[in-house]
């Protein structure tokens, strides 16, 4: 089945390192998103792309950076991670074109020490 | 931007009552409204959603309302089942069309037998 994957699940990381989560989708949609989750916070926006030369900022960007290596790959960087950076992280596709129903990735749970 | 509140963070009903989830948002110009499932340890998944030209839709057991004089929308489900306890978010367009969502900040639902 078509689905949106991420890696890795889990990481367990210090304050200070560059961090990398992958998001790969094989539905075939153009646009993908990163949120983070947070208890009490609900998800929130960090970067988007609608397609492969297009990124923008969400309403969390800073400490972030994304890169749009293919239709089917996103990728979020934290360039130097710190504690308050630690949640869980998804990944989403859309296909757009009207249709908006965004779907999720399994999550990355990021710990930062 | 858009802002979106959802209450209340926390809902407990009993098995076979009914459970109401109500949002507000600040952008008049949002007009797709959907609602995601997050049951334990999962992904969120899309169960319902509304755009701006209806004020109505059912699905089963679950409904969701809209009100845009008020800007607010709710979530309707009935003959509740211990399988409808999880996190519900309730999200807004914001005049970006449906293709980027502001989430609320969750609501606990906890069915008990």
């Amino acid at each position: 089945d078509a689905d949106v994957t991420q890696t890795p699940r889990n990481r367990i990381t210090k304050t200070g390192k560059r961090i990398m989560l992958e998001c790969s989708q094989t539905k075939g949609h153009d646009r993908m998103y990163w949120y983070r989750q947070d208890p009490g916070l609900g998800l929130r926006l960090i970067y988007y792309s609608f397609d492969v030369k297009d990124i923008n900022k969400g309403e969390i960007s800073d400490g972030y950076s994304v890169s749009r290596q293919a239709q089917a790959k996103f990728s979020l960087s934290l360039e130097s991670a710190i504690p308050n950076q630690t949640a869980l992280y998804f990944c989403a596709t859309s296909v757009g074109g009207g249709l908006y129903e965004q779907f999720f990735g399994p999550g990355t749970r990021l710990t930062v020490l | 931007g858009e802002n979106v509140e959802q209450h209340p963070s926390t809902l407990s009903v009993q098995e076979g009552d009914s459970a109401v989830i109500k949002c507000t948002y600040s952008d008049s110009a949002s007009n797709y409204f959907p609602w995601y499932k997050q049951e334990l340890g999962k992904r969120p998944q899309l169960i319902i959603d509304i755009r701006s030209n209806v004020g109505e839709k059912k699905d089963q057991r679950i409904a969701v309302t809209l009100n845009k004089t008020a800007k607010h929308f709710s979530l309707h489900i009935t003959e509740t089942q211990p399988e409808d306890s999880a996190v519900y978010f309730c999200a807004a367009s914001g005049s970006g069309g449906g293709n980027k969502l502001t989430f609320g900040t969750g609501t606990q639902l906890k069915v008990e037998l």
